[in-house]
C-alpha cells in the first residue's frame, strides 16, 4: 500500500531533550516536506527537500533540523525542544515537486513540557 | 504583502450548497490546491487549478481567477460527512519550491 508513515504518533517530552520524528514514504517520491499545524494558524511549512541531500527552509524553520540521506526517509530533528514547539506535525511527499498532489502522513502530536 | 485568506468558519445545512472562498496575493503563481481535513486526520487532496475557470468533480467544484487572485470551492448536496476543514494552498508562494497554506475554513454541516 502506497503510504507515508510517521513515528511516533504521540510524544510527550520535556524541554531540552533531543528528539527525532521519523518520516518514510514507499512511493519513490522526490519531494518531501514537514509541516506543523496549530489552531488558527493552519499548516505551516518547516522544511522541505527536493531530493536526496537537497533541503531548504520553509516558513518556520527555527528550532528544527532535517536530513535527507535516502530518498524514502526525511526525519525531523528537534535538538532542544521548547514548549512553543508543542504542535501537531505532518510529513508529506509528492512525486516530483510542488505542483504535484501531496500525500500526508498520519501526524505526530508532540507535547513539550 | 503576500498572503492567503479564507474564512475561519462556515455553517450550512445538509442538502444545501456552500461556497468557500480563498484569496491570495503572491508575485508568482503555480496553481492552487484545495485539501480536505477531517478532525484528527491528515489532509487529503481535493483539487488543483492552474488555469482560470471552473473544474467539476462530482459534488465538488473548484474555481480559479488568476487576475483577481481568487478561488472558491463549491460543495453541492451537502452531507454530514462533509463537516471538515478545507484548506487552500499555493505552491511556490515565496520561492519556486515552497508551499503555503491558508489557515483553513472549518465547515459544519447541520441536519
Amino acid at each position: 500500500e502506497a503510504q507515508v508513515t510517521q513515528n511516533p504518533r504521540y510524544l510527550i517530552t520535556v524541554t531540552g531533550k533531543k528528539l527525532t520524528v521519523t518520516c518514510s514514504q514507499n512511493m519513490n517520491h522526490e519531494y518531501m516536506s514537514w509541516y506543523r499545524q496549530d489552531p488558527g494558524l493552519g499548516l505551516r511549512q518547516i522544511y522541505y527537500s527536493m531530493n536526496v541531500e537537497v533541503t531548504d527552509k520553509g516558513d518556520v524553520p527555527e528550532g528544527y533540523k532535517v536530513s535527507r540521506k535516502e530518498k524514502r526517509n526525511f526525519p525531523l530533528i528537534l535538538e532542544s525542544p521548547s514548549p512553543n514547539q508543542t504542535s501537531l506535525y505532518f510529513c508529506a511527499s509528492t512525486a516530483r515537486g510542488i505542483t504535484d498532489t501531496q500525500y500526508f502522513g498520519p501526524g505526530t502530536r508532540l507535547t513539550v513540557l | 504583502g503576500q498572503n492567503i485568506d479564507q474564512p475561519t468558519e462556515m455553517t450550512a445545512t445538509e442538502g444545501a450548497i456552500v461556497q468557500i472562498n480563498c484569496t491570495y496575493q503572491t508575485s508568482g503563481f503555480n496553481g492552487l490546491f484545495w485539501y480536505q481535513q477531517h478532525a484528527g486526520e491528515a489532509p487529503t487532496f481535493l483539487s488543483y487549478n492552474v488555469l482560470d475557470g471552473l473544474e467539476e468533480k462530482g459534488r465538488f467544484s473548484s474555481f480559479l481567477s488568476r487576475s483577481k487572485g481568487y478561488s472558491y470551492l463549491l460543495l453541492k448536496e451537502l452531507q454530514m460527512k462533509d463537516s471538515a476543514s478545507y484548506l487552500c494552498a499555493v505552491p511556490g508562494f515565496y520561492n519556486n519550491n515552497d508551499m503555503r497554506f491558508g489557515a483553513g475554513t472549518r465547515l459544519t454541516v447541520k441536519p
